[in-house]
């Protein structure tokens, strides 16, 4: 059953601590999608890669955030350091060549107090 | 530049009502394709219906169906026969072909009534 499978599910943490939050895209699967889900903005691109290399991440605020593919089957995104806004739900999404729709993992949601 | 707009942040519906949930979209890409997902109270992202730009007929998946007008830049999805499971929020997204990415509108809250 091939899934995208995203760790931790939740998360709580301190103001000013390091987050990292880890994805698993679906094997062969060559483009990586992180998104954040929140009430007010709904669902945003935050970056994407294809074939591990970041195609755009304009949607992610540069000074505290950073994605990277360390190799095909592991996506991360970090936030250092997290501030109470950056509260939210994050989304990994996959897609497949000769697939159109994009395969969600079940999201990690993040509260920082 | 992308953009998805859903002009309805939330819809009631009668039970066994047929119901339209709006989605228009922008792009220069020739070539794109058009999604709608469903998220439950559970949180998870459910895809529903696909649309590519060049497909000459409507899309439809069971009792959903996608209502593409292409000079319009207009896609609707279309449920038929609503059941209280379809409570939900929905999405309408859009690919973008040129460079994959994919951008999502900010959601329909759609709740059916008994």
């Amino acid at each position: 059953d091939a899934r995208v499978t995203q760790t931790p599910r939740h998360k709580v943490t301190e103001m000013g601590q390091e987050v990292t939050m880890r994805c698993q895209p679906i094997l062969g699967h060559n483009t990586v999608f992180w998104y954040r889900q929140t009430m007010m903005q709904g669902l945003e691109l935050l970056a994407y890669f294809r074939n591990r290399a970041p195609l755009d991440d304009s949607g992610m605020p540069k000074d505290r955030f950073s994605a990277e593919m360390p190799d095909a089957t592991l996506a991360t995104l970090k936030i250092q350091p997290s501030e109470p806004r950056d509260s939210a739900v994050y989304f990994c999404a996959s897609v497949g060549q000769g697939v159109p729709e994009a395969f969600f993992g079940q999201g990690t949601r993040l509260t920082v107090v | 530049a992308q953009k998805i707009t859903q002009t309805q942040p939330g819809m009631f519906v009668q039970e066994k009502e047929a119901v339209t949930l709006d989605c228009t979209y922008d792009t220069s890409d020739p070539s794109y394709g058009l999604f709608w997902y469903k998220q439950p109270s559970s949180g998870e992202m459910i895809f529903l219906i696909y649309q590519g730009s060049y497909d000459q007929q409507n899309a439809t998946e069971g009792r959903y169906s996608l209502n593409f007008q292409k000079a319009r830049k207009s896609a609707n999805l279309v449920i038929s026969a609503s059941q209280l499971g379809d409570s939900a929020m929905y999405f309408c997204a859009m690919r973008e072909y040129r460079d994959d990415k994919i951008i999502f509108g900010k959601g329909t809250r759609l709740h059916i009534l008994p």
